[in-house]
């Protein structure tokens, strides 16, 4: 079980804005820079999101991240069938010493 | 752009060992941290090593505490994760990841991945 909290599914029509949440606590979110990455079935993750609202070259401008607290969200506007793949929000863990993933969020395009 | 290749994986019994290894091209290898990630069959992604790039500092998952070593060698440009005491709950597809951030690991971020080597724990 996760100490990152995210909803197992979300899902939108295409061209519609959906939103992934990431809850936390002061050990990892609240203290640390949040990471999303996207993951499609046998293929390696990809970086969508560092440091909390940064998106990497390459990554369209329909991703976007944000963070308050001890929770983060990333937001898929414009949806495409081809956003259809699991998310993960991830963090350092002061506690843990180490790196904690979330359970992941599946996003369907309807 | 890099690239990480990660190889070694296969069957093995229960209680056996096994070391993976991940070939890095395309980047200064010797100057970045680097990670092993896991996913389990039907589950999410589980981070479960980290090694600075000197090999001065090692973080493992609790999962993983005690049975797994990781270790690096710069001059190859390879990383291993040698696994012992494996268990059925071992069995995952074993992801290779740079981290790239400042000298505080806890900025990384995990931009460069392999894809993947399966491993397989069973009798």
């Amino acid at each position: 079980q996760s100490v990152l909290t995210q909803p197992p599914s979300a899902s939108g029509t295409p061209g519609q804005r959906v939103t992934i949440s990431c809850s936390g606590s002061s050990s990892n979110v609240g203290n640390n820079v949040v990471n999303w990455y996207q993951h499609l079935p046998g293929r390696a993750p990809k970086l969508l999101i560092y440091s909390d609202d940064q998106r990497p070259s390459g990554v369209p401008a329909r991703f976007s991240g944000s963070k308050s607290g001890t929770s983060a969200s990333l937001a898929i506007s414009g949806l495409q069938s081809d956003d259809e793949a699991d998310y993960y929000c991830a963090s350092a863990d002061d506690t843990l010493n180490g790196y904690v993933f979330g359970p992941g969020t599946k996003v369907t395009v309807l | 752009e890099g690239q990480l290749a990660e190889s070694g994986g296969g069957l093995v019994q229960p209680g056996g060992s096994l070391k993976l290894s991940c070939g890095a091209s395309g980047f200064f290898f010797s100057l970045q941290s680097m990670n092993w990630v896991r996913q389990a069959p039907g589950k999410g992604l589980e981070w479960i090593s980290y090694i600075s790039s000197r090999s001065t500092a090692e973080y493992y998952a609790d999962s993983v505490q005690g049975r797994f070593t990781i270790s690096r060698d710069n001059a190859k440009n390879s990383l291993y994760l040698q696994m012992n005491s494996l268990r059925a709950d071992d069995t995952a597809v074993y992801f290779c990841a740079r981290g790239l951030g400042n000298t505080n690991y806890r900025t990384h971020r995990f931009d460069i991945w392999g894809q993947g080597t399966l491993v397989t724990v069973s009798s």
